[in-house]
């Protein structure tokens, strides 16, 4: 089973300013199968990032995902204020399919 | 458009049973991974369950194995989780997604259903 740990818990930034959010698995992922999702409040969360680094349809190019192996980044350039949120890192590549605990993204 | 609307939430008893639906619309249902995942309130989300497009794959979390069970209805576009021996511990809104073709990332999901397992 492969455990994800994200780092930081929180952080918090203002509008502008770049994010780095870390993603790191217990195992190496196979494939690169990771994805991140943004989840604001009452709301389902959204895919961001899949494949590591392949953006999803619609989620603009500020938003970039790098990485490989056990070792996974999200970067978002410039925070918009529609940003902040919850982050989750999520390996699907083998079973059980599990997500990170996630990075709330909080207005400094 | 792709859509995705979850039903049969509610609250049960402990040791109590559920079926959850999610009705889909917008996309050749029978092409996809199909998925569940759950977020207990105030908490982050968990994967419960995914089956593949023609159905011959089941993944099921070590937490429900054994009591919720994955299925799928290509005629009704639709995907199920049966929920048995139901435990406070499965409180939860429950989110139906879906996967891809070749990727199984999740890239759409419904809004949830709420279920709420308490005495």
């Amino acid at each position: 089973e492969i455990v994800l740990t994200q780092s930081p818990g929180t952080l918090s930034l203002s509008p502008g300013e770049r994010a780095t959010l870390s993603c790191r698995g217990s195992q190496s992922v196979s494939s690169s199968n990771l994805a991140w999702y943004q989840q604001k409040p009452g709301q389902a969360p959204r895919l961001l990032i899949y494949g590591a680094s392949s953006r999803a349809t619609g989620i603009p190019e500020r938003f970039s995902g790098s990485g490989s192996g056990t070792d996974f980044t999200l970067t978002i350039s410039r925070l918009e204020p529609e940003d902040f949120a919850v982050y989750y890192c999520q390996q699907y590549g083998s079973s059980p399919f599990s997500f990170g605990p996630g990075t709330t993204v909080g207005i400094k | 458009e792709v859509q995705l609307v979850e039903s049969g939430g509610g609250l049960v008893k402990p040791g109590g049973s559920l079926r959850l639906s999610c009705a889909t619309s917008g996309f050749t249902f029978s092409s996809y991974s199909m998925n569940w995942v759950r977020q207990a309130p105030g908490k982050g989300l968990e994967w419960v369950s995914s089956i593949s497009a023609g159905g011959s794959f089941i993944y099921e979390a070590d937490s429900v194995k054994g009591r919720f069970t994955i299925s799928r209805d290509s005629a009704k576009n639709s995907l199920y989780l049966q929920m048995n021996s139901l435990r406070a511990e499965d409180t939860a809104v429950y989110y139906c997604a879906r996967g891809g073709t070749s990727d199984w990332s999740f890239g759409y999901w419904g809004q949830g259903t709420l279920v709420t397992v308490s005495s």
